[in-house]
């Protein structure tokens, strides 16, 4: 089964800090592609980060990076600076194809992370 | 700016009730996603729509049904609502082409009583 794994259900930080949300996962594809979702609260999920799994270079937008490992199969998320409006629950996703050509996401339970002031 | 605008933000409804869930996106995306989100299970997926009157059964399916009559419309059917249908629903849509993020709706919370 294809699975992502978040192993840390719940995170703090200090703002201005750097904090690491890891993420694994399990595939049997060499093609896919991975997202970090970011879900405030009561707000609306937005997506923050994307990588293409035969892309080497690790993604990069503004204060949040990722640390792929294709070969551990370990997606991490790295926030810089961390500011209030970071707190939120952090999502891992890749998604998966169907024979049939749809494809669907697969998503890890969470890690709520929480910016201190 | 896109949107997926879900009908109710917050629902109460009794156990056994038909109950609907409607969901739409003004941004001509295929696919269309129906999850549930619970604490400490992360989103599960109920059904997801490729195209109008497309259907694929997530992985957890039971106890629910879809209707995608238009494109930008996707509604979950809750055929009996039970209390263990308490919880988080979100709608998201994407294009078809899978290095494209889902655009989720703000959620609806429903209670079973």
């Amino acid at each position: 089964a294809q699975t992502v794994t978040q192993s840390q259900p719940e995170m703090s930080v200090q703002e201005a800090e750097t904090v690491t949300l890891s993420c694994t996962y399990d595939t049997s594809e060499n093609n896919y592609y991975l997202f970090w979702y970011k879900q405030p609260p009561s707000r609306q999920m937005i997506l923050v980060i994307r990588q293409e799994a035969y892309k080497q270079q690790n993604a990069t937008e503004n204060r949040f990076s990722v640390n792929f490992q294709k070969a551990a199969k370990s997606f991490s998320l790295k926030i810089s600076d961390s500011q209030l409006g970071d707190t939120a629950m952090y999502f891992c996703a890749f998604t998966r194809g169907f024979t049939s050509g749809t494809y669907k996401y697969i998503f890890g339970t969470g890690t709520r992370l929480k910016v201190l002031a | 700016d896109v949107k997926v605008t879900q009908s109710s933000r917050y629902l109460v409804k009794r156990t056994g009730e038909k109950v609907f869930l409607e969901c739409v996106q003004d941004m001509d995306h295929e696919n269309m996603f129906w999850y549930r989100q619970d604490p400490g299970l992360g989103l599960r997926l109920i059904y997801f729509s490729y195209d109008v009157k497309m259907k694929e059964k997530g992985d957890i399916p039971e106890g629910y049904s879809v209707s995608r009559e238009k494109k930008e419309r996707f509604s979950l059917i809750l055929e009996s609502a039970s209390t263990n249908q308490t919880s988080m629903y979100l709608c998201a849509s994407s294009p078809p082409n899978r290095n494209q993020p889902q655009h989720f709706g703000d959620g609806t919370r429903l209670s079973i009583l």
